[in-house]
């Protein structure tokens, strides 16, 4: 249980374009989804809040129109890089709260290359 | 201060052995603390979760929870070249918009055959 998926796991774009990631639940529902930023050699990096049927709430320092989020249904938030340039390139990971609250699952992540 | 601390490492200990790897917090009001590892290029793994003070074990591993002290550790014992890892130590933390998980720096495990 508790198995949460992404898509696409790599995608690589020119610079200027958009790139939507997306998350699902598989097994569970999720009303809060959490979307994080990982460069290389360093640790985990919160970007989002995500909460099923309201506005994300953003950590401090990350662009809400640039990282756009939407958390349409309860097994599904989406990440939208809008205008992604080279220092956009990075991992990102998505994670789901299990239904006990606090415990996060995370999805395999994305690796987004920025040409 | 750093909210979550962790030793980068690496942390190098021959096949068989402990491995301890130690983390402490700055929130004492924090009350959910978790284990993950991570494989190079792969996203964290649940491994342990402690709410209480003193030691849970699951198999080769330990958490350990100390609040007054504000540290939490993790052992592995008989330790394989497969937990060569990246080990990251989270701590729950609320706010009043609800709560996120901060996580330290991780540290790198190798464990050597």
């Amino acid at each position: 249980g508790a198995v949460v998926s992404q898509h696409p796991s790599w995608v690589i774009c020119k610079s200027g374009t958009s790139v939507k990631i997306e998350c699902r639940s598989l097994d569970f529902q999720a009303t809060t989804m959490f979307w994080y930023r990982q460069f290389p050699k360093q640790s985990l990096m919160l970007m989002a809040t995500s909460n099923e049927g309201s506005k994300a709430t953003y950590e401090q320092g990350v662009e809400k129109d640039k990282f756009l989020i939407n958390h349409a249904s309860l097994t599904l938030s989406t990440l939208t890089v809008t205008s992604a340039h080279p220092e956009d390139s990075s991992f990102y990971i998505c994670s789901a709260e299990g239904l006990a609250g606090e415990t996060q699952y995370f999805g395999p992540g994305t690796r987004l290359l920025v040409l | 201060q750093k909210e979550v601390e962790q030793n980068s490492g690496p942390l190098s200990v021959p096949e068989g052995a402990i491995a301890s790897l130690n983390c402490t917090y700055s929130d004492r009001v924090s009350q959910s603390f978790f284990w993950y590892r991570q494989y190079s290029g792969k996203s964290p793994e649940l491994i342990m979760s402690i709410y209480s003070n003193g030691d849970k074990e699951d198999g080769r591993f330990t958490a350990q929870l100390n609040k007054a002290s504000q540290y939490v550790s993790l052992l592995i014992r008989d330790s394989q070249p497969s937990d060569s890892a990246t080990y990251l130590c989270a701590v729950f933390l609320l706010y009043n918009q609800g709560g996120k998980l901060i996580f330290g720096q991780g540290t790198e495990l190798s464990v050597k055959p």
